[in-house]
């Protein structure tokens, strides 16, 4: 069975920093991977996916991933934040055969300060 | 865009009541689920389901049960509520390819 860890239930930085949340994931089959972000008060948002192709996928709001086959991990970055990017991040995988069913990490709350 | 509407936001109810939530999308997905979010935990699947009248059991279905009845409807059911279950529930549709749309989310306290 697959499985996501997130490596940091929290991230602080200051706005205009880079930041960088880590996502590794198990799997002994080739994987789909996902990040989503859920603001304060809302449901959860597609941020981007990788399903095949080139390894950096460019996201919204100006996040971007990079999928490493060879150290199972897919981390988000975003070189500037904002105030409005505080939000929880989940890192989901799931197998390709079985596509529709999403594993998810346990989240990093991303906090920033002014 | 693919909407998912969760029918309430929040929800209050005994101990041992009979609860209904329930989801509702608007692009013909054939995917639907169920996850409750607890903090540190991340997402948990319930059930989900892959066409009308088909379920399938998640990582966490024990004390649930669900309903699809029609393609666009995804009932999820607690038969007997207990404190335990208070948490926020989260319904999400899908096609093959992957990537969920979800809904609001529906923050059930039971007391």
């Amino acid at each position: 069975a697959q499985s996501v860890t997130q490596l940091d239930s929290q991230v602080p930085v200051f706005e205009e920093a880079p930041v960088e949340l880590r996502c590794n994931y198990s799997s002994s089959v080739s994987v789909y991977l996902f990040w989503y972000v859920q603001y304060p008060n809302q449901g959860l948002q597609l941020l981007l996916k990788y399903l095949s192709g080139s390894t950096l996928v460019k996201g919204i709001n100006g996040f971007e991933a990079e999928f490493n086959k060879s150290q199972t991990s897919f981390h988000l970055r975003k070189p500037s934040v904002h105030i409005s990017d505080t939000a929880e991040f989940f890192c989901a995988v799931s197998i390709i055969q079985v596509a529709q069913k999403l594993v998810f990490g346990q989240g990093t709350r991303l906090t920033i300060n002014p | 865009d693919v909407k998912v509407t969760q029918s309430s936001r929040y929800l209050v109810k005994r101990t041992g009541e009979k609860v209904f939530l329930e989801c509702v999308q608007d692009m013909d997905h054939e995917n639907m689920f169920w996850y409750r979010q607890d903090p540190g935990l991340g997402l948990r699947l319930i059930y989900f389901s892959y066409d009308v009248k088909m379920k399938e059991k998640g990582d966490i279905p024990e004390g649930y049960s669900v309903s699809r009845e029609k393609k666009e409807r995804f009932s999820l059911i607690l038969e007997s509520a207990s404190t335990n279950q208070t948490s926020m529930y989260l319904c999400a549709s899908s096609l093959s390819t992957g990537g969920y749309t979800f809904g609001s989310g529906t923050r059930l306290t039971v007391v």
